[in-house]
């Protein structure tokens, strides 16, 4: 499968603790995305990688929040701390350029 | 006024019926444009992206109308699993992509 992929799919965690979410994207493209998504609601962009270099990172991503993508290749969301309203699907998507996104799966995040 | 702003759904269309979507964009140094759909529990897929001439992809067409911010995705006879629901995602200069709300598509058998 040549798709973007995620994991875990599911992380349930108790409030407080700390998760880190993995994306690989489709190899020959240069830019990731992550977005956070809750129910009835569009995709809300979190920030975005060229390459390596975060280019672009939304006032949503709080402290707490961290994302590395150290050779240009995958990349990990860290969230520090959990709180209950971290509860969300968290999307990565991959680009060439400024072309169409392609979604991976998912992973779907519930702090307890 | 928010960045993409969709038609509020659910829209509830009986088989066969055109339905057309509605996004307006705020930011008028906004570059590309797209439709995605996405199903219940499922990550969005794109649809279509838009060009400035305007597209058609079998029974999807979709418009851009730079001077009126404004996009547009017509969807002709519609089938049951044209269900679903549909976003619009507006590229800005800076790189940033802005996902509208999206619009919940229901098609009556």
């Amino acid at each position: 499968d040549t798709g973007v992929s995620q994991d875990p799919r599911h992380k349930i965690t108790k409030r407080g603790q700390n998760v880190t979410f993995r994306c690989d994207p489709i190899s020959e493209h240069n830019r990731l995305y992550w977005y956070r998504q809750t129910l009835g609601q569009g995709p809300e962009f979190l920030t975005y990688f060229q390459n390596e270099a975060q280019l672009e990172k939304s006032r949503l991503l709080s402290d707490r929040f961290s994302a590395e993508r150290p050779k240009g290749s995958f990349s990990t969301l860290e969230i520090q701390r959990t709180e209950q309203g971290d509860s969300a699907m968290y999307l990565c998507a991959s680009s060439a350029d400024r072309y169409e996104q392609y979604f991976g799966p998912g992973t779907r995040l519930t702090v307890t | 006024r928010k960045e993409v702003e969709q038609d509020p759904g659910p829209f509830n269309v009986p088989e066969g019926a055109t339905v057309a979507f509605n996004c307006t964009y705020s930011n008028s140094a906004s570059q590309s444009f797209f439709w995605y759909r996405q199903d219940c529990r499922k990550e969005p897929k794109l649809l279509m992206s838009v060009y400035s001439s305007g597209n058609e992809d079998g029974r999807f067409t979709a418009q851009l109308n730079r001077a009126s911010q404004y996009i547009s995705l017509l969807i002709r006879d519609s089938k049951l699993s044209d269900s679903a629901t549909y976003l619009c995602v507006v590229n800005v200069l800076s790189g940033k992509i802005i996902f509208g709300k999206g619009t919940r598509l229901h098609i009556l058998p």
